[in-house]
């Protein structure tokens, strides 16, 4: 268990809905990390936070956006919904930016 | 500007055999270097890391790699592969900006996938 937790589990939705993923980072970390994992693009840095601020972005949608509150638990929107975005959604977090990231269990997200 | 490689998208070594799983990276500032191994269904786990002390580094489950800055290598090894060690392995570097954290990043290699044959 690596302290980082995400809801769901599991996401089944169709097109052109949107939805929000939740992550919890481990009691202390500052950074939030989001990523994509499909079978064709492997795993893709979508954005990063650090201590509610946004540091970096990757490869980023516009349909989708984050936000990282007060408490440091972070969202991921994800909107108007295409076949292409069903993936593994990770959330990971570090104590800085320079240490190393611990992985949540992942959101799978299922677009029909 | 930074990248990290992995040499082979997938490896494949019989039960017993030696595992080498290859990563190089190219930054202009010495790094941190992280091996992380992701099983099916699952997140990435840290395996090991590299911060800049010894450059041999050992890890969870007999794993260790080698910080080779001459050949800016960082390969992956275990001595005696095991089935339950089939996965995904992921190479990373940390790579600093020179003048603010809010350059920092990490950036991941495309991965290796490991079978490992009875």
């Amino acid at each position: 268990d690596s302290g980082v937790t995400q809801t769901p589990k599991h996401l089944i939705t169709a097109t052109g809905q949107r939805v929000t993923l939740r992550c919890s980072p481990r009691s202390g970390d500052l950074s939030v990390y989001w990523y994509q994992q499909s079978l064709d693009q492997g795993l893709q840095f979508l954005i990063q936070y650090y201590n509610g601020e946004e540091r970096a972005k990757g490869n980023i949608l516009e349909r989708f956006s984050a936000q990282q509150f007060p408490d440091l638990h972070s969202e991921l929107n994800l909107s108007s919904l295409e076949l292409g975005d069903s993936a593994l959604y990770f959330c990971a977090s570090s104590l800085t930016t320079r240490n190393e990231q611990f992985f949540g269990p992942g959101t799978r997200l299922t677009v029909l | 500007a930074q990248s990290v490689t992995q040499l082979g998208s997938h490896v494949s070594v019989s039960e017993g055999a030696l595992v080498l799983l290859r990563c190089n990276y190219s930054s202009s500032v010495p790094p941190y270097l992280f091996w992380y191994v992701q099983y099916p269904n699952q997140g990435l786990q840290l395996l090991l890391k590299y911060t800049s002390a010894a450059t041999l580094v050992k890890g969870i489950n007999g794993f260790e790699a080698e910080f080779k800055k001459s050949e800016t290598s960082f390969h992956l090894t275990k001595p005696s592969a095991h089935m339950r060690d089939a996965a995904e392995y992921f190479c990373a570097v940390s790579v600093w900006g020179i003048m603010k954290t809010s350059y920092d990043k990490v950036i991941f290699g495309p991965g290796t996938s490991l079978s490992v044959i009875p």
